[in-house]
């Protein structure tokens, strides 16, 4: 069965630099969730689409921001990249449907030097 | 606010033997409890779910217990095998939201 694809499954930026992370959600699912996880951390929610719309947001940083697109692939873009965004970066996604199960992706690890 | 943790961060068991992973949570409002296994580099893979109306549910190999008056969550592995060594989450979600996850716990199965 597929699942949520996200890539570059590693990048490595320098301190200032912009990242975008990509997320391929799992055929059918309209809703999608970015989470990032630091070492040893539990994952942290960032940000999430239904539908292509915003439909909630965590603690994402403002030089953070996402979009969901047509084709219901998603992507992060972070800006200013600092030491302290190194990190790994999920994606999950849904069916918004109560008791639907959200699967994760493997994530993609940034490391910020 | 809402929140998940854990009682014990790490658990080591002897290959066959059955493992207990326990949780607390604050949120009285969610709807499901989930168990997320994580392997090292990989993503959290959903394990078994089990509804805020049932105290009960069975898997394959897994068991979740849901306490809702002392909010308490378990989750019991029988059998545990090598491959069950990975970090497990406990989540809580309502119907229509995010998955919010609690600190993990590490489970080393010796063999």
């Amino acid at each position: 069965a597929a699942g949520v694809i996200q890539s570059p499954r590693h990048l490595i930026k320098e301190k200032r630099e912009t990242a975008t992370l990509k997320c391929y959600p799992i055929p059918r699912h309209d809703t999608v969730y970015w989470y990032q996880q630091g070492p040893g951390q539990d994952p942290q929610f960032l940000i999430s689409f239904y539908e292509k719309m915003q439909s909630d947001k965590g603690s994402i940083p403002d030089r953070f921001s996402a979009q969901q697109f047509s084709d219901y692939h998603s992507e992060l873009n972070m800006s200013s990249l600092e030491l302290g965004d190194s990190a790994l970066y999920f994606c999950a996604s849904t069916l918004l449907r109560p008791g639907n199960t959200i699967y994760f992706g493997e994530g993609s690890w940034l490391t910020v030097v | 606010g809402e929140s998940v943790g854990l009682h014990l961060p790490t658990l080591s068991v002897q290959e066959g033997d059955n493992s207990i992973i326990n949780c607390a949570y604050s949120n009285s409002a969610s709807d499901y409890f989930i168990w997320y296994k994580q392997e090292s580099g990989k993503g959290p893979q959903f394990i078994i779910d089990i509804r805020s109306n049932m105290d009960k549910r069975q898997g394959q190999r897994v068991t979740v217990l849901l306490n809702k008056t002392v909010k308490h969550l378990s989750l019991q592995i029988a059998a545990t095998q090598p491959g069950d060594s990975a970090v497990y989450f406990c989540a809580q979600k309502t119907s229509y939201d995010k998955v919010i996850f609690g600190p993990g716990t590490s489970l080393s199965v010796i063999p």
